[in-house]
């Protein structure tokens, strides 16, 4: 069965450092997204993409991220400078054309960043 | 807005035994309600979903979720736990409509199915 991948698994990164989180969603899906979860927390949305642009971002997505479709298969998260409030598990999901969004979002296995 | 309540952190059931995992929301619209769950250090993998028609849905590992409208619930269920069931269960509810509108997690019940 085909899955979202993420790399890396763990990202260790200094406070003010700018870090990339990449995933390769499942290939014949159309729309994409980013979630976090901080531990012990709820599952919180960050943005959605479709057809090269922004659909809709949550109030957590400021100035300091950013997302891009670099090629036909990566989907990556950036993070210009990074605060310890980072610190928290990234989700990468993403999901098929469907009628008035049915269809189901597909999960990676997350990244853990980890700011120090 | 839509927001989505799970009342019960930790649900404890005994191996075999009937378990129910609560789930109400709410919504402005019409909603598309979801499962999934969360093994320690996975990602989130999709259980089941309603969208419209029967109220009784059905979805992987013998899972199944009743819709009821008036109460705004969603609460899944499984005849017989596992204790392989064991893990971290999210509800989520997302708006119908023509987009890719984001999914709106409770903030999960914890399983532990005892042997």
């Amino acid at each position: 069965e085909p899955e979202v991948t993420q790399t890396p698994s763990h990202q260790v990164t200094q406070m003010g450092q700018e870090v990339i989180l990449r995933c390769v969603p499942i290939s014949n899906h159309l729309y994409f997204y980013w979630y976090r979860q901080i531990l012990g927390q709820k599952v919180e949305f960050l943005v959605s993409f479709y057809n090269n642009e922004i659909s809709e971002k949550s109030e957590i997505f400021d100035d300091q991220f950013s997302v891009e479709r670099p090629d036909g298969s990566n989907f990556t998260l950036k993070i210009r400078s990074t605060k310890l409030e980072d610190s928290a598990m990234y989700f990468c999901a993403s999901s098929a054309r469907g009628e008035y969004g049915n269809q189901p979002q597909h999960f990676g296995d997350g990244t853990r960043l980890s700011i120090l | 807005a839509q927001s989505v309540a799970q009342p019960e952190d930790q649900v404890n059931v005994a191996e075999g035994n009937p378990l129910t995992v609560k789930c109400t929301y709410s919504v402005s619209g019409n909603p598309y309600l979801f499962w999934y769950v969360q093994y320690p250090n996975r990602g989130l993998q999709f259980l089941l979903k309603y969208i419209t028609g029967d109220n009784l849905v059905k979805g992987s590992y013998g899972f199944e979720a009743e819709f009821n409208k008036s109460q705004t619930s969603f609460h899944l269920k499984k005849p017989s736990a596992l204790v392989s069931d064991s893990a971290l269960y999210f509800c989520a509810v997302r708006l119908r409509n023509s987009g890719n509108t984001p999914l709106v997690f409770g903030k999960g019940t914890r399983l532990s199915v005892i042997a």
